[in-house]
């Protein structure tokens, strides 16, 4: 596995601002992931981001609100932009095994909790 | 689509007695991961086992235990000789290969003293 870290761990923004979180890993890794997880609710994957190509957005998710950057295999950002209150979640990134090319296992980074007033 | 269905809201486990967790799941495809997370109040996410679609064996993590029935898209969680420190909500998880992870809504299990 490997040891994933994340910035901010949690931060308090007014609304109409942006935040900008942190993932890094140890090791080198192919795939990396952002998740959301409002309250009280299971994680929804937002976009997938491989290292030299542009993120990949799901259903409900757009680069504008969420625009992600992936400059190297061992670091990743996820930007909130023009907050919300309903932007009031915990965001997670997680990475595939080191050396994989596809995954088939994520690790989790410890979580960025977000509230926006 | 890829679904994973998990219909116990909340569980409860004395310390050391055996829980089991249930999931149910269904994906089109043949070559596919299940796992079970673990997230505790600190709100890490630990992965907790991991079955691979094409082996008939279940797989087993010390403590943790899955029952996985493919013909039934049936995946559960045994936790034996339970510990407080396995109070947590406990989400089901579905992977096919190279793409996302589908969750379920998660059980609160909670293991009382």
């Amino acid at each position: 596995s490997a040891v994933i870290s994340q910035k901010p761990s949690r931060d308090i923004c007014q609304r109409g601002t942006s935040l900008t979180i942190q993932c890094q890993v140890d090791s080198q890794v192919t795939m990396m992931f952002w998740y959301r997880q409002q309250p009280g609710q299971s994680l929804t994957l937002i976009a997938t981001a491989n290292q030299g190509s542009e993120a990949t957005y799901e259903s409900g998710f757009v680069i504008d609100k969420f625009p992600i950057s992936r400059p190297n295999l061992t670091f990743s950002t996820l930007t909130v932009s023009n907050m919300s209150p309903e932007d009031s979640s915990i965001y997670l990134c997680s990475v595939g095994r080191p050396g994989q090319a596809v995954a088939d296992t994520q690790y989790f980074g410890p979580g960025t909790r977000l509230t926006v007033l | 689509a890829q679904t994973v269905t998990q219909s116990q809201p909340e569980m409860s486990v004395q310390e050391a007695e055996t829980v089991t967790l249930s999931c149910t799941y269904d994906t089109s495809e043949n070559n596919y991961y299940l796992f079970w997370y673990k997230q505790p109040p600190s709100r890490q996410m630990i992965l907790v086992i991991r079955q691979e679609a094409y082996k008939q064996q279940n797989a087993t993590e010390n403590r943790f235990s899955v029952n996985f029935q493919k013909a039934a898209k049936s995946f559960s969680l045994k936790i034996s000789d339970s510990q407080l420190g396995d109070t947590a909500m406990y989400f089901c998880a579905l992977m096919e290969y190279g793409n996302k992870l589908v969750f379920g809504a998660g059980t609160i299990l909670r293991v009382k003293s």
